[in-house]
């Protein structure tokens, strides 16, 4: 089966500026997640979807981050305006918890550099 | 929120070494990963594990979740083994799972 795809692999950015960024999880995988990893460190749940739903967006910044996951099946996350800190690799995943698949699968991710 | 420790937080081994890495957690989980990120950043899903003992190839992982702990057990390393290794917990089977700070490994040849 297809892996998780994610674009841009990288991306620079002036501060104050706007990115977006695609992920496109495996087929049928109703679960959908977006991580935020800051160098040297583990990984950090941004948001999670179930189908185009939010379950959890807890540690969303949502006065500068925002996502969507129209028709439960490709997520954007984009920000705006960004800042130094959001530099990280933004990691998406998805699972399959109904169909017994609780592990998840990343995709490559994509690193963001904010100058 | 449940605590995760990992344990080394850096490993250095010559190839063909054996290795322990191990992961605490502070709360019940059903969901237990353990996940490797190699040097390009790639992170691959080894083992879903919140219960009992799982095997592949030279990879094997056991979980007693009673004790709140899990390891992950690397024999006859190779340099390709290298990277990071991450332990990520949740307390349902379909819920968030949350990452420790990770076992830095470094095989040398």
């Amino acid at each position: 089966e297809a892996g998780v795809a994610q674009s841009p692999r990288y991306k620079i950015i002036e501060k104050r500026q706007s990115v977006a960024f695609w992920c496109n999880p495996i087929s049928g995988h109703a679960t959908l997640y977006w991580y935020q990893q800051i160098l040297g460190q583990g990984p950090k749940l941004l948001i999670q979807f179930q189908n185009n739903g939010v379950v959890d967006d807890s540690q969303l910044p949502k006065d500068r981050f925002s996502a969507e996951r129209l028709k439960g099946v490709d997520s954007t996350l984009k920000i705006q305006p960004a800042k130094l800190e959001d530099s990280a690799v933004y990691l998406c995943a998805s699972s399959s918890p109904g169909q017994g698949n609780y592990g998840y699968t990343f995709g490559s991710g994509t690193r963001l550099t904010v100058v | 929120g449940i605590q995760v420790e990992q344990s080394p937080p850096d490993l250095i081994l010559q190839e063909g070494a054996n290795s322990t890495l191990r992961c605490n957690f502070s709360d019940s989980v059903n969901n237990l990963q353990w996940f490797h990120q190699n040097p390009w950043g790639q992170l691959i899903n080894l083992f879903y594990i919140p219960s009992g003992t799982k095997q592949n190839g030279r990879l094997s992982a056991t979980t007693v979740a009673t004790e709140r702990y899990s390891l992950l057990y690397i024999s006859s390393s190779q340099t390709t083994d290298s990277g990071v290794y991450f332990c990520a917990v949740g307390r349902g089977r379909d819920d968030k799972i949350i990452f420790g700070k990770g076992t830095r490994l470094h095989i040398l040849p």
